[in-house]
Protein backbone atom coordinates (compact mmCIF):
# COMPACT_ATOMS: atom_id res chain seq x y z
CA UNK A 1 0.00 0.00 0.00
CA UNK A 2 1.23 2.92 -1.08
CA UNK A 3 2.45 5.48 1.99
CA UNK A 4 3.95 8.86 3.08
CA UNK A 5 7.32 8.75 3.86
CA UNK A 6 9.36 11.56 5.65
CA UNK A 7 12.93 11.64 6.56
CA UNK A 8 14.60 11.57 9.57
CA UNK A 9 12.44 10.29 12.43
CA UNK A 10 13.73 12.68 14.63
CA UNK A 11 15.90 15.89 14.05
CA UNK A 12 17.54 17.73 16.71
CA UNK A 13 18.99 21.13 16.48
CA UNK A 14 20.67 24.49 17.94
CA UNK A 15 18.12 27.42 18.15
CA UNK A 16 18.51 30.12 15.56
CA UNK A 17 19.85 27.23 13.07
CA UNK A 18 18.01 26.26 9.97
CA UNK A 19 15.91 23.01 9.15
CA UNK A 20 14.55 21.24 7.09
CA UNK A 21 12.16 18.78 7.23
CA UNK A 22 11.59 16.19 4.08
CA UNK A 23 8.91 14.19 2.81
CA UNK A 24 7.88 11.79 0.21
CA UNK A 25 3.76 12.33 -0.86
CA UNK A 26 1.95 9.64 -2.24
CA UNK A 27 2.99 9.76 -5.38
CA UNK A 28 -0.58 10.57 -7.42
CA UNK A 29 -1.34 12.71 -5.44
CA UNK A 30 -1.70 16.13 -5.99
CA UNK A 31 -2.08 18.46 -2.84
CA UNK A 32 0.44 18.56 0.14
CA UNK A 33 0.18 19.49 3.75
CA UNK A 34 2.39 20.13 6.47
CA UNK A 35 0.88 19.84 9.97
CA UNK A 36 2.29 19.44 13.56
CA UNK A 37 1.32 18.80 16.80
CA UNK A 38 3.36 20.35 20.06
CA UNK A 39 3.62 17.64 22.89
CA UNK A 40 0.13 17.46 24.73
CA UNK A 41 -1.35 19.57 21.81
CA UNK A 42 -3.59 18.99 18.98
CA UNK A 43 -2.44 18.65 15.59
CA UNK A 44 -2.65 21.92 13.78
CA UNK A 45 -2.50 22.75 10.49
CA UNK A 46 0.77 24.80 8.62
CA UNK A 47 -0.04 25.13 5.07
CA UNK A 48 -1.15 23.59 1.76
CA UNK A 49 0.84 23.33 -1.22
CA UNK A 50 -0.65 22.90 -4.99
CA UNK A 51 0.32 23.02 -8.79
CA UNK A 52 3.83 24.51 -7.32
CA UNK A 53 2.71 26.96 -4.80
CA UNK A 54 1.12 27.24 -1.66
CA UNK A 55 -3.08 26.98 -1.43
CA UNK A 56 -3.59 27.67 2.05
CA UNK A 57 -1.71 28.53 5.14
CA UNK A 58 -1.99 29.42 8.91
CA UNK A 59 -0.88 32.02 11.28
CA UNK A 60 1.68 29.26 12.46
CA UNK A 61 3.23 29.74 8.90
CA UNK A 62 4.92 32.90 9.31
CA UNK A 63 8.10 33.96 7.13
CA UNK A 64 10.52 31.90 9.34
CA UNK A 65 8.54 28.65 7.40
CA UNK A 66 8.84 28.03 3.53
CA UNK A 67 8.02 24.74 1.90
CA UNK A 68 8.94 23.53 -1.46
CA UNK A 69 9.12 20.50 -3.91
CA UNK A 70 12.24 20.66 -5.28
CA UNK A 71 12.04 17.35 -7.92
CA UNK A 72 8.79 16.43 -8.99
CA UNK A 73 8.65 13.59 -5.79
CA UNK A 74 9.85 15.52 -2.20
CA UNK A 75 8.19 18.32 -0.20
CA UNK A 76 9.88 19.81 1.80
CA UNK A 77 9.57 22.15 5.03
CA UNK A 78 12.31 24.74 5.80
CA UNK A 79 12.44 26.71 9.21
CA UNK A 80 14.86 29.45 8.62
CA UNK A 81 15.88 30.19 12.50
CA UNK A 82 14.29 27.89 15.04
CA UNK A 83 13.31 28.90 18.28
CA UNK A 84 12.13 26.75 21.37
CA UNK A 85 8.55 26.72 20.44
CA UNK A 86 9.09 24.58 17.37
CA UNK A 87 9.59 21.85 18.82
CA UNK A 88 6.83 19.77 17.88
CA UNK A 89 6.30 16.38 15.67
CA UNK A 90 5.81 17.41 12.26
CA UNK A 91 3.61 15.67 9.78
CA UNK A 92 3.64 16.10 5.92
CA UNK A 93 0.09 14.53 4.35
CA UNK A 94 -0.70 14.18 0.70
CA UNK A 95 -4.29 13.60 -0.63
CA UNK A 96 -5.45 13.44 -4.27
CA UNK A 97 -8.54 15.08 -4.64
CA UNK A 98 -9.59 18.46 -4.66
CA UNK A 99 -12.50 19.64 -3.46
CA UNK A 100 -14.60 16.62 -2.10
CA UNK A 101 -14.03 13.71 -0.45
CA UNK A 102 -10.50 13.22 -0.21
CA UNK A 103 -8.72 10.98 2.30
CA UNK A 104 -5.89 12.91 4.08
CA UNK A 105 -3.01 9.96 4.02
CA UNK A 106 -0.41 11.49 6.81
CA UNK A 107 3.55 10.66 7.02
CA UNK A 108 5.04 8.64 10.58
CA UNK A 109 5.84 12.82 11.33
CA UNK A 110 9.41 13.73 12.23
CA UNK A 111 9.92 14.88 15.75
CA UNK A 112 12.30 18.41 16.01
CA UNK A 113 14.14 19.10 18.93
CA UNK A 114 14.90 22.82 19.32
CA UNK A 115 17.77 22.91 22.19
CA UNK B 1 -9.45 27.88 19.77
CA UNK B 2 -11.93 24.90 20.24
CA UNK B 3 -13.76 24.46 16.90
CA UNK B 4 -13.46 20.70 17.18
CA UNK B 5 -13.45 19.47 20.88
CA UNK B 6 -13.48 15.50 22.19
CA UNK B 7 -14.57 16.38 25.64
CA UNK B 8 -13.12 12.43 26.66
CA UNK B 9 -9.59 12.37 27.08
CA UNK B 10 -9.53 8.88 27.94
CA UNK B 11 -11.83 5.51 27.29
CA UNK B 12 -11.43 1.86 28.34
CA UNK B 13 -13.96 -0.97 27.46
CA UNK B 14 -13.91 -4.65 27.13
CA UNK B 15 -12.92 -5.95 23.73
CA UNK B 16 -16.16 -7.40 22.12
CA UNK B 17 -18.09 -4.16 23.38
CA UNK B 18 -18.78 -1.49 21.42
CA UNK B 19 -16.72 2.19 22.41
CA UNK B 20 -18.40 5.19 21.40
CA UNK B 21 -16.28 8.11 20.55
CA UNK B 22 -18.03 11.34 20.74
CA UNK B 23 -16.97 14.99 18.95
CA UNK B 24 -18.63 18.04 19.11
CA UNK B 25 -18.00 21.45 16.77
CA UNK B 26 -18.94 24.34 16.70
CA UNK B 27 -18.21 25.92 13.19
CA UNK B 28 -21.21 25.70 10.99
CA UNK B 29 -18.70 26.50 7.98
CA UNK B 30 -17.64 22.55 8.37
CA UNK B 31 -19.04 20.61 5.48
CA UNK B 32 -16.57 17.24 6.21
CA UNK B 33 -15.74 15.37 9.19
CA UNK B 34 -13.00 12.21 9.60
CA UNK B 35 -11.97 9.89 11.99
CA UNK B 36 -8.33 9.35 12.26
CA UNK B 37 -6.45 6.55 14.45
CA UNK B 38 -3.06 7.33 16.09
CA UNK B 39 -0.35 4.79 17.31
CA UNK B 40 2.54 6.31 19.22
CA UNK B 41 5.47 7.42 16.99
CA UNK B 42 3.66 7.07 13.99
CA UNK B 43 1.02 9.34 11.81
CA UNK B 44 -2.30 9.76 12.28
CA UNK B 45 -4.18 7.09 10.20
CA UNK B 46 -7.44 7.51 8.55
CA UNK B 47 -10.38 5.53 9.82
CA UNK B 48 -13.90 7.01 8.31
CA UNK B 49 -15.47 10.09 6.90
CA UNK B 50 -18.55 11.91 6.29
CA UNK B 51 -20.06 14.44 4.52
CA UNK B 52 -22.59 17.24 5.91
CA UNK B 53 -25.40 16.13 3.77
CA UNK B 54 -25.39 12.34 5.65
CA UNK B 55 -25.80 11.70 8.81
CA UNK B 56 -24.45 8.01 8.99
CA UNK B 57 -21.44 6.17 7.41
CA UNK B 58 -20.15 2.25 7.82
CA UNK B 59 -17.26 0.95 7.21
CA UNK B 60 -17.04 -2.75 8.53
CA UNK B 61 -17.05 -2.29 12.47
CA UNK B 62 -16.61 1.45 12.22
CA UNK B 63 -19.25 3.60 11.78
CA UNK B 64 -19.79 7.17 11.94
CA UNK B 65 -23.08 9.50 12.86
CA UNK B 66 -23.26 13.16 12.13
CA UNK B 67 -26.05 14.92 13.80
CA UNK B 68 -25.81 18.24 12.44
CA UNK B 69 -28.12 20.45 14.73
CA UNK B 70 -26.44 19.57 17.54
CA UNK B 71 -23.44 20.06 15.85
CA UNK B 72 -22.36 16.51 17.14
CA UNK B 73 -20.28 13.52 15.16
CA UNK B 74 -19.65 10.10 16.94
CA UNK B 75 -17.59 7.14 16.09
CA UNK B 76 -18.89 3.68 17.10
CA UNK B 77 -16.84 0.57 16.91
CA UNK B 78 -18.31 -2.86 17.39
CA UNK B 79 -16.88 -5.24 18.20
CA UNK B 80 -13.98 -2.98 20.15
CA UNK B 81 -10.70 -5.42 19.57
CA UNK B 82 -7.30 -5.18 21.65
CA UNK B 83 -5.81 -3.86 18.73
CA UNK B 84 -8.08 -0.89 18.39
CA UNK B 85 -6.24 0.70 21.09
CA UNK B 86 -4.96 4.13 20.34
CA UNK B 87 -5.33 7.64 20.09
CA UNK B 88 -8.44 8.60 17.71
CA UNK B 89 -9.02 12.31 16.47
CA UNK B 90 -11.60 13.61 15.08
CA UNK B 91 -11.12 15.97 12.25
CA UNK B 92 -13.59 18.55 10.12
CA UNK B 93 -13.20 20.83 7.13
CA UNK B 94 -14.90 23.83 6.09
CA UNK B 95 -15.94 24.32 2.95
CA UNK B 96 -14.42 28.43 3.41
CA UNK B 97 -10.78 26.19 3.41
CA UNK B 98 -11.21 22.81 2.17
CA UNK B 99 -7.29 22.70 2.22
CA UNK B 100 -7.13 22.53 5.71
CA UNK B 101 -8.25 19.81 8.74
CA UNK B 102 -8.60 20.86 12.13
CA UNK B 103 -8.56 18.76 14.81
CA UNK B 104 -9.63 17.99 17.93
CA UNK B 105 -7.38 16.72 21.05
CA UNK B 106 -7.96 13.15 20.63
CA UNK B 107 -9.50 10.73 22.88
CA UNK B 108 -7.36 7.46 24.43
CA UNK B 109 -9.09 4.02 23.45
CA UNK B 110 -7.83 1.45 25.89
CA UNK B 111 -9.80 -2.28 24.90
CA UNK B 112 -9.15 -4.44 27.95
CA UNK B 113 -8.96 -8.08 26.84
Amino acid sequence: EPEVTQTPSHQVTQMGQEVILRCVPISNHLYFYWYRQILGQKVEFLVSFYNNEISEKSEIFDDQFSVERPDGSNFTLKIRSTKLEDSAMYFCASSEASIGAGEWFFGPGTRLTVL
Amino acid sequence: DQQVKQNSPSLSVQEGRISILNCDYTNSMFDYFLWYKKYPAEGPTFLISISSIKDKNEDGRFTVFLNKSAKHLSLHIVPSQPGDSAVYFCAARSSGSARQLTFGSGTQLTVLP
